[in-house]
């Protein structure tokens, strides 16, 4: 069956240092992968997506992706966190063949940034 | 968020009866989608429509019903079949075709049973 993982429920970070938040995935052939973040009570927003190409992403707000294909992960990182980067991020996976119905998420991870 | 407008933000629901969660979008964005949300989980797709007057069951369409008559709109009725109601309701749009285009969310609807 096609998954998606996001193993920590909750990440903690001090500010200014390094985050790093973790994804990886069972799907077949080469998939569509997304990272949004949700802050609370919101709807998602879009941070960045790996379809094709140089396997660092960079995206919105600092953030930028690691693609991995033999380890089949899409990491999620930043090189300084902020506080206001505290939210709940999911990570997303499509398969190649599949419309944005297949789209599948994770279960999210918190992450918290202290000041 | 993008041009999509969900209301109302809180709503409860009384045993047996039927709820509707509204969505709206000015995106000009051909597909919509209904998302439900509970704790420690992904989204779990509910339904789905890619052009008006057509709509196609998600992961977990028992209980819910919808319609898609005008490109801007595409509501979700609760109804009472479903038991377990109390979720966050997320309802999303993409431009068709667009394969590798981000998905547009709107602020949710948290359903609460009374």
């Amino acid at each position: 069956a096609q998954s998606v993982a996001q193993p920590e429920d909750q990440v903690n970070v001090a500010e200014g240092n390094p985050l790093t938040v973790k994804c990886t995935y069972s799907v077949s052939g080469n998939p569509y992968l997304f990272w949004y973040v949700q802050y609370p009570n919101r709807g998602l927003q879009f941070l960045l997506k790996y379809i094709t190409g140089d396997n660092l992403v960079k995206g919105s707000y600092g953030f930028e992706a690691e693609f991995n294909k033999s380890q089949t992960s899409f990491h999620l990182k930043k090189p300084s966190a902020l506080v206001s980067d505290s939210a709940l991020y999911f990570c997303a996976v499509r398969p190649p063949s599949g419309g944005y119905n297949k789209l599948i998420f994770g279960a999210g991870t918190r992450l918290a940034v202290h000041p | 968020d993008g041009g999509i407008t969900q209301s109302p933000k809180y709503l409860f629901r009384k045993e047996g009866q039927n709820v509707t969660l509204s969505c709206e979008q000015n995106l000009n964005h051909d597909a919509m989608y209904w998302y439900r949300q509970d704790p420690g989980q992904g989204l779990r797709l509910i339904y789905y429509s890619q052009i008006v007057n057509d709509f196609q069951k998600g992961d977990i369409a028992e209980g819910y019903s919808v319609s898609r008559e005008k490109k801007e709109s595409f509501p979700l009725t609760v109804t009472s079949a479903q038991k377990n109601p109390t979720a966050f309701y997320l309802c999303a749009s993409s431009p068709e075709g667009g394969r590798n285009e981000k998905l547009f969310f709107g602020s949710g609807t948290q359903l609460s049973v009374l």
